[in-house]
């Protein structure tokens, strides 16, 4: 049983560029989370997303950054116009169900912006 | 709001010995469930050890235990007979049970360095 896959692990983009960052769950996993990890700092969450509906954005900037999780394929994090502020590792996590339930996480994204 | 606070960004250890990494954390829940993580230089967040708030005995994995202090607010993490993987970064985190999909709250972490 294949981990949480996230891709690609490094990615480099210039400001004002595009990122697009895949997660694919466990096999069986429902509920993604995603967070992001600036140097030095613990994870914090971004957005939380069930298959086609985003339940919890309460934590992704307002502007330029957008996640979804289609009912086929993996779940994308997507960040337009890239600033060197958003250079971060960028880590997906998975869970079976809601309540007292692990999340596994993936190995991240480690975005930089040049 | 829940906080997660860990004071000590860098600890050191010998081998074979004992170390305890510190974790406070504030809440006005009483059901709610707290973690520790290591991430190692792979990036990879591993979950060591896992403490459910309405149970009173101390969480244990094989080396790594954990002081729950309910009252106190406190979650500290002991590490017997260290070993040089054990290098790593540790993080406390948090995460309500009550709500559903409710995110994890991270401590800013502590790097722990492990000498032979």
């Amino acid at each position: 049983n294949a981990g949480v896959m996230q891709n690609p692990r490094h990615l480099v983009r210039r400001r004002g560029q595009e990122a697009r960052l895949r997660c694919s769950p466990m096999k069986g996993h429902s509920h993604v989370y995603w967070y992001r990890q600036l140097p030095e700092e613990g994870l914090k969450f971004m957005v939380y997303l069930q298959k086609e509906n985003i339940i919890d954005e309460s934590g992704m900037p307002k502007e330029r950054f957008s996640a979804e999780f289609p009912k086929e394929g993996p779940s994308i994090l997507r960040i337009q116009q890239v600033v060197r502020g958003d250079s971060a590792a960028y880590f997906c996590a998975s869970s079976r169900s809601t309540g007292n339930t692990e999340a596994f996480f993936g190995q991240g994204t480690r975005l930089t912006v040049v | 709001a829940q906080t997660v606070t860990q004071s000590q960004p860098e600890m050191s250890v010998q081998e074979a010995e004992t170390v305890t990494l510190s974790c406070t954390y504030d809440t006005s829940e009483s059901d709610y469930y707290l973690f520790w993580y290591k991430q190692p230089p792979s990036r990879q967040m591993i979950l060591v050890i896992r403490q459910e708030a309405y149970k009173q005995q101390n969480a244990t994995e094989n080396r790594f235990s954990v002081n729950f202090q309910k009252a106190a607010k406190s979650f500290s993490l002991k590490i017997s007979d260290s070993q040089l993987g054990d290098a790593a970064m540790y993080f406390c985190a948090y995460r309500n049970t009550n709500q559903a999909g409710t995110a994890l709250i991270f401590g800013k972490g502590t790097t722990l360095s492990v000498s032979s």
